[in-house]
């Protein structure tokens, strides 16, 4: 077990409505990063957080957004949900200056269903 | 282009037997982590090994290992002594950069595997 706890675990939207999602790191990890994994595929990497601010973001839309609070957690929110955006999310934590192999560590995620 | 390739989509190993899963990387920067990474059902993507692009040897924890050919860009994962609990989905991934960048990974399509007793 990682530490890294996602909520909620499971559910179900329809398109059009807005999403949020809740991670919460492992203790002294600095960096939140989230990953869509759709599936039969392998995680896409959606953005990174550090220090409260996001520093790093692969391909995905404006409506895809995040925050990190003081405490290092995290939220993932997505607007206007498309048929498309039905996945895993995954929520990994890791820590910069850390061990050279710089682990992430993940959480079990949370499936969306976009109807 | 930054990619990880594996090309086998699934394999089946009798249970006590190694097994060799595939992977191979693509990137211009000199300086990359590789990783693999296990996914049970339950979708929590558990870290297997590490290899850096600078270590000299290759990495290995327990029952695993990495086979890591840099001339020809490929990072197997050699596991001995497959167990029932092996079973899974498998995926090879890659860090290319610095430290700001410890939280972005490049996954490949991942490969499952089955034990059989």
């Amino acid at each position: 077990e990682t530490g890294v706890t996602q909520s909620p675990t499971h559910l179900i939207k329809t398109r059009g409505q807005q999403v949020t999602l809740r991670c919460s790191s492992q203790s002294g990890h600095n960096t939140v990063s989230w990953y869509q994994q759709a599936l039969g595929q392998g995680p896409q990497f959606i953005f990174q957080y550090y220090r409260e601010e996001e520093n790093g973001r692969g391909n995905f839309p404006p409506r895809f957004s995040g925050l990190q609070f003081p405490n290092y957690s995290s939220e993932l929110n997505v607007n206007a949900l498309e048929l498309d955006d039905s996945a895993l999310y995954l929520c990994a934590s890791s820590l910069v200056g850390g061990a050279v192999t710089g682990e992430l560590f993940f959480g079990e995620g949370s499936r969306l269903t976009v109807l | 282009a930054q990619k990880i390739t594996q090309t086998q989509p699934g394999m089946f190993v009798q249970e006590k037997e190694a097994v060799t899963l595939d992977c191979t990387y693509d990137t211009s920067d000199p300086s990359y982590g590789l990783f693999w990474y296990k996914q049970p059902s339950s979708g929590e993507m558990i870290f297997l090994i590490y290899q850096g692009s600078y270590d000299q040897q290759n990495a290995t924890e327990g029952r695993y290992s990495l086979n890591f050919q840099k001339a020809r860009k490929s990072a197997n994962l050699v596991i001995s002594a497959s167990q029932l609990g092996d079973s899974a989905m498998y995926f090879c991934a890659m860090r290319v950069g610095g430290s700001s960048n410890t939280g972005k990974l490049i996954f490949g399509q991942g490969t499952t595997l089955q034990v059989k007793p």
